[in-house]
């Protein structure tokens, strides 16, 4: 049971630098998430997808874009990284958007320099 | 604002002593509450939500967590830590529009 799969686990770039942080599912869940854990701050939102098809902006969006490629990727693209963006991505997926129990990947830890 | 807040970043307590872990939330509504455990380099796991069936929700590990409306507080607690309890542990609401709202974390350290 993968459940949650995130890639890469670990990278590193340079300002401006861009790069895409992928997530695959295989729980044939309908949403999916991607946050940010930075210290003492809990996870923000950043964009989720309710539904295939759909997505929508979440707490802390500017800098980032998604794709849903399908039912089972969310993928979430830096296309300029900045310093700010150092963090520990997460993405996670759920039944649906109301249920509230999300499936967390081990997330992906991303350093600006 | 609708918002979690964590009283303690921080929790130490001795291997086979009481857990608590306090949360307060603001809320114009009874909301979703949940309770996510996250250990060391790993991702956030469900430990238990409230959805306002009972007031006493149990989860797992042996964990439980009481919903006061009347406190705004949904403390999580566990009668006996174990070693492997050291983790950390996000109080979490659901807003309106069915987004999750995180709180900033309270750190469980166990001593043997």
């Amino acid at each position: 049971n993968a459940g949650v799969t995130q890639t890469p686990k670990f990278q590193v770039l340079k300002t401006g630098q861009s790069m895409t942080l992928q997530c695959a599912q295989d729980m044939n869940h309908n949403s999916m998430y991607w946050y940010r854990q930075d210290p003492g701050m809990g996870l923000r939102l950043i964009y989720y997808s309710a539904s295939e098809g759909t997505t929508d902006k979440g707490e802390v969006p500017n800098g980032y874009n998604v794709s849903r490629l399908n039912k089972r990727e969310f993928s979430l693209r830096l296309e300029s990284a900045a310093p700010s963006q150092t963090s520990v991505y997460f993405c996670a997926s759920s039944t649906g958007t109301a249920r509230g129990e999300l499936f967390f990947g081990e997330g992906s830890r991303l350093t600006v320099l | 604002a609708q918002s979690v807040t964590q009283l303690d970043s921080h929790v130490s307590v001795s291997e086979g002593t009481p857990v608590l872990l306090r949360c307060n939330y603001s809320s114009s509504y009874s909301p979703s509450l949940f309770w996510y455990v996250q250990h060391p380099n790993k991702g956030l796991q469900l430990l238990l939500k409230y959805t306002s069936a009972a007031t006493l929700v149990k989860g797992i590990n042996g964990f439980e967590a009481e919903f006061k409306k009347s406190e705004t507080s949904f403390h999580l607690t566990k009668p006996s830590a174990h070693m492997s309890d050291a983790a950390e542990y996000f109080c979490v609401r659901m807003d309106s529009s069915y987004k999750l709202i995180f709180g900033s974390g309270t750190r469980l350290l166990v001593r043997p």
